[in-house]
């Protein structure tokens, strides 16, 4: 399977514990990006990356949320002192982006996050 | 300030028939649109796009349409599959200014085709 693919595809902890999850894109796809998913709305862009640069951040990836791609390959999202908001589905997508090129992002199955 | 308005929750149809789900976006900035399919505890499919500099774009038995001066577009299905039964998102990007190419969603639209 050469999707993207994401790690936990579950996970349960208590508030106040941290939590990271992990996301490994297409292999050849420079750019990745990380969103959120709450029960009745539409993905809500956290954060991207082109390469190993994160370029922009939503303002709502609060200081608790830290994010990395070393190498430009693998991405991390760690949440620090989980609140029971942040329990959502965190999506990662990826895509091939050329200049000029339209592009389209395939997301993964997503890590459903529940804080207790 | 939602940008991209799905404005039906859900719609339902016979299998066979045409389905059309519909999405109104405010930012005149968007000149890419997506249309995704979810299903329970998966990260969205794509499916279908459409450049602004496009009215339509065909790939089987999907079509979008876009109205630019009425900021509307569309997905029809036709014939309508049970298999098509998902919540389906539409998403709009504005890529004409630079670097940011993050997808702006819809709250999406949870289709039902009844066999």
């Amino acid at each position: 399977d050469t999707g993207v693919s994401q790690d936990p595809r579950h996970k349960i902890t208590k508030r106040g514990q941290n939590v990271t999850f992990r996301c490994d894109p297409i292999s050849e796809h420079n750019r990745l990006y990380w969103y959120r998913q709450t029960l009745g709305q539409g993905p809500e862009f956290l954060t991207y990356f082109q390469n190993e640069a994160q370029l922009e951040k939503s303002r709502l990836l609060s200081d608790r949320f830290s994010a990395e791609r070393p190498k430009g390959s693998f991405s991390t999202l760690e949440i620090q002192r989980t609140e029971q908001g942040d329990s959502a589905m965190y999506l990662c997508a990826s895509s091939l982006g050329l200049a000029a090129v339209v592009e389209t992002q395939y997301f993964g199955p997503g890590t459903r996050l529940l804080v207790l | 300030d939602q940008q991209v308005k799905q404005n039906s929750p859900s719609l339902s149809v016979q299998e066979g028939r045409i389905s059309i789900l519909n999405c109104d976006y405010t930012n005149s900035m968007f000149d890419y649109f997506l249309w995704y399919k979810k299903y329970p505890a998966e990260g969205p499919t794509f499916l279908i796009s459409i450049s602004s500099i496009k009215d339509k774009n065909e790939d089987g038995r999907f079509t979008v349409f876009l109205n630019k001066s009425a900021k509307h577009l569309s997905l029809h299905i036709v014939p309508s599959q049970p298999g098509d039964s998902a919540v389906y998102f539409c998403a709009a990007s504005a890529r004409g200014g630079g670097s940011n190419y993050k997808l702006t969603f819809g709250k999406g639209t949870l289709l039902t085709v009844n066999p």
